[in-house]
């Protein structure tokens, strides 16, 4: 769906480094999820943000919901190999309270 | 706690074949989902099931059918396959009582129609 654009498409980072990522929505957000996934398996659950200004963190990875931009930001701090997947944002655009769109995701590479 | 589990985790199948994905979750959530993922395409919805006894089209419907007989099951057939319909295919589900809740996913199937 382009209803969700996350940027950059994809992202080469050296270990330690600190990096952000982008998912930006052509409406209204009325939920915002952030999962990774690792090539071949299924997704798993970082965090949900529902208002704007929310901002969430756990272990290195901080994300942020900017309402008025319609867009969130996911940043990882000093990141490591094990930080190395897809990260895919899904959000509620419909206010439907249970489907979400996703987008293509960013596929994020950390070298040793 | 299972979560989810799919079946099968991978199947070839031919052109014409019908197959069924299957999906059961122990959570006892009562919306369930299927998404295909391409390379390129992202995840797109194909079928959603809000509570056991009702269904709806996703963003991908078309050659694909859905039953939620119960709240557990919600399995995904492919009536007469075609090889566009190669992918990998998530089910989810989530407690969707009123608030932004997550969904779970289950580990996936990967199917290849020749």
């Amino acid at each position: 769906s382009q209803e969700l654009e996350q940027s950059p498409q994809s992202l080469i980072v050296q270990e330690g480094k600190n990096l952000t990522i982008n998912c930006t929505s052509s409406k209204t957000l009325y939920g915002l999820y952030w999962y990774k996934q690792k090539y071949g398996e299924g997704l798993i659950f970082l965090m949900m943000l529902q208002k704007g200004g929310e901002e969430k963190s756990h272990e290195k990875i901080t994300a942020k919901l900017d309402e008025k931009k319609q867009q969130s930001s996911l940043h990882i701090t000093a990141s490591q190999p094990s930080h190395a997947g897809i990260y895919l944002c899904g959000a509620d655009i419909e206010g439907a309270n249970s489907k979400l769109t996703f987008g293509k995701g960013i596929t994020l590479s950390v070298r040793p | 706690t299972a979560g989810i589990t799919q079946a099968p985790t991978s199947q070839i199948l031919a052109a014409g074949r019908s197959m069924t994905l299957r999906c059961t979750q122990d959570m006892r959530h009562n919306a369930m989902y299927w998404y295909r993922q391409d390379l390129g395409l992202g995840l797109r919805l194909i079928h959603y099931s809000n509570t056991a006894g009702t269904t709806g089209k996703g963003e991908v419907p078309d050659g694909y059918s859905v039953s939620r007989a119960n709240t557990d099951d919600f399995p995904l057939t492919l009536a007469s396959a075609v090889p566009s319909q190669t992918s990998v295919y998530f089910c989810a589900s989530s407690d969707v009582t009123g608030g932004f809740v997550e969904q779970f996913f289950g580990p996936g199937t990967r199917l290849t129609v020749l």
